[in-house]
């Protein structure tokens, strides 16, 4: 299994709902990263996830929380976002912290916030 | 803060023919690189990668070269099909910073029949 699986792949939601994106991979893969994509710019970093353990946080606002149950799995909760948040959320993986080789992204979980 | 930029926003190219997508990058310390295609609602897909102690890499149809001189990159897609056209992201890594990739604006690759 050479991907990172992202769940689900649309997402509509108001601006007082709390859900989760998800993401998982069976590389081995011991980082996994959060991006956010607005449209025809690059990807941008939320969060780095290093052996299970939160290593980077862009100063990302604390309405979007992550989370990393084990080292296949990566969420990110999202409460009360804002319009402005509506964005392709990435998720991505690469083999440990020394070494990114593989790093490998998801197909992306495309949010819009109303 | 330094980053990676690219020379060309759009590429049209024909059929058949040849493309070139550039990248410049402007911090020496960067020592891995990452090509990128992305389609439409899609993510990022690996296409090929280079470490700063190469010159050249070859994949199939595509070639990554590295000028670590003057801090070039390239992408050079052989016999360019319609299913190539796509945004084009070179992203770098620096060494010691963490693991985040960096990564450029993106060009658009439009290939005509």
């Amino acid at each position: 299994d050479t991907e990172v699986t992202q769940t689900p792949k649309h997402l509509v939601m108001g601006m007082t709902n709390k859900k989760s994106l998800k993401c998982e991979q069976h590389m081995g893969h011991r980082a996994m990263y959060w991006y956010k994509q607005k449209a025809k710019k690059p990807p941008e970093l939320m969060f780095v996830y290093s052996y299970e353990k939160l290593s980077i946080n862009e100063s990302v606002p604390s309405r979007f929380s992550p989370e990393c149950p084990n080292s296949s799995l990566l969420n990110l909760h999202l409460h009360a976002l804002q319009p402005e948040d509506s964005a392709l959320y990435l998720c991505a993986s690469s083999q440990d912290s020394t070494d990114n080789y593989g790093y490998t992204f998801g197909s992306g979980t495309r949010l819009t916030v109303v | 803060g330094e980053s990676v930029g690219l020379h060309l926003p759009t590429l049209s190219v024909q059929e058949g023919d040849n493309s070139i997508i550039n990248c410049a990058y402007s911090n020496s310390a960067s020592d891995y690189f990452i090509w990128y295609k992305q389609e439409s609602g899609k993510g990022p897909q690996f296409i090929i990668d280079i470490r700063s102690n190469m010159d050249k890499r070859q994949g199939q149809r595509v070639t990554v070269l590295l000028n670590k001189t003057v801090k070039h990159l390239s992408l050079q897609i052989a016999a360019t099909q319609p299913g190539d056209s796509a945004v084009y992201f070179c992203a770098e890594n620096i060494k010691n910073s963490g693991y985040a990739l960096n990564f450029g604006k993106g060009t658009s690759l439009l290939v005509t029949p």
